[in-house]
């Protein structure tokens, strides 16, 4: 059965101060690993596909990495505006479904 | 505007009351999906479409019903069956094997 869990369940920083979400997975067969952002009561917004280990990809003050057992999503400098749940979801080659961990909620003080 | 739209945006159920929650996509996607979050949590998957016509249970499919008669329609329906069904409901839409999108959600409440 496919797992996937993200620490911390809930982060504080202040604004400027650097750190790493993780998400951990046990998948038979990568097909993707996805992460989300989600605002309180709205859906969730897609920010990164990765696919193999080793890939990174960047937007902004955001960057995601993968390795065979883990991915991390790293927020360099971030802003209030950061604040935020950080879903990661992983899917599989025997399907179309995604499993999603249960997100990390990140604060960013001013 | 290409996307996925969910209505309404609340939803009230008085008890024994079945209720059915709209999900409606112009990407022309073909797989179409409801998730259920409760607070705190992450997503768990009710049911899934991959083609008009056909749909599959998820993994906590009690107490819930679909249908997929159209390609970008895909209505959830909230049976009496359901005895805890406060939370937040998504619905989203992908081509088979790429990103899933998500609608903005429906929050069930019940009085």
């Amino acid at each position: 059965e496919d797992q996937v869990t993200q620490s911390p369940e809930a982060l504080r920083l202040q604004e400027g101060e650097s750190s790493s979400l993780n998400c951990s997975y046990t998948v038979s067969g990568l097909r993707g690993l996805f992460w989300y952002r989600q605002d309180p009561g709205k859906g969730p917004e897609f920010l990164f596909t990765l696919y193999s280990a080793g890939e990174e990809k960047e937007k902004e003050r955001l960057k995601a990495t993968l390795t065979k057992k883990e991915s991390f999503l790293h927020i360099t400098a971030p802003k209030p505006e950061d604040s935020a749940t950080y879903l990661c979801a992983a899917g599989n080659n025997a399907g179309n479904m995604l499993t999603f961990g249960g997100g990390t909620r990140l604060m960013v003080k001013p | 505007d290409g996307g996925i739209t969910q209505s309404p945006k609340y939803l009230f159920r008085k008890e024994g009351q079945n209720v059915t929650l709209s999900c409606e996509q112009n990407l022309n996607h073909d797989a179409m999906y409801w998730y259920r979050q409760d607070p705190g949590q992450g997503l768990r998957l009710i049911y899934y479409s991959q083609i008009v016509n056909d749909f599959q249970k998820g993994d906590i499919a009690e107490g819930y019903s679909v249908s997929r008669e159209k390609k970008e329609s895909f209505p959830l329906t909230v049976t009496s069956a359901q005895k805890n069904p406060t939370a937040f409901y998504l619905c989203a839409s992908n081509d088979r094997g790429k990103t899933q999108y998500f609608g903005p959600g429906t929050r069930l409440l019940v009085l």
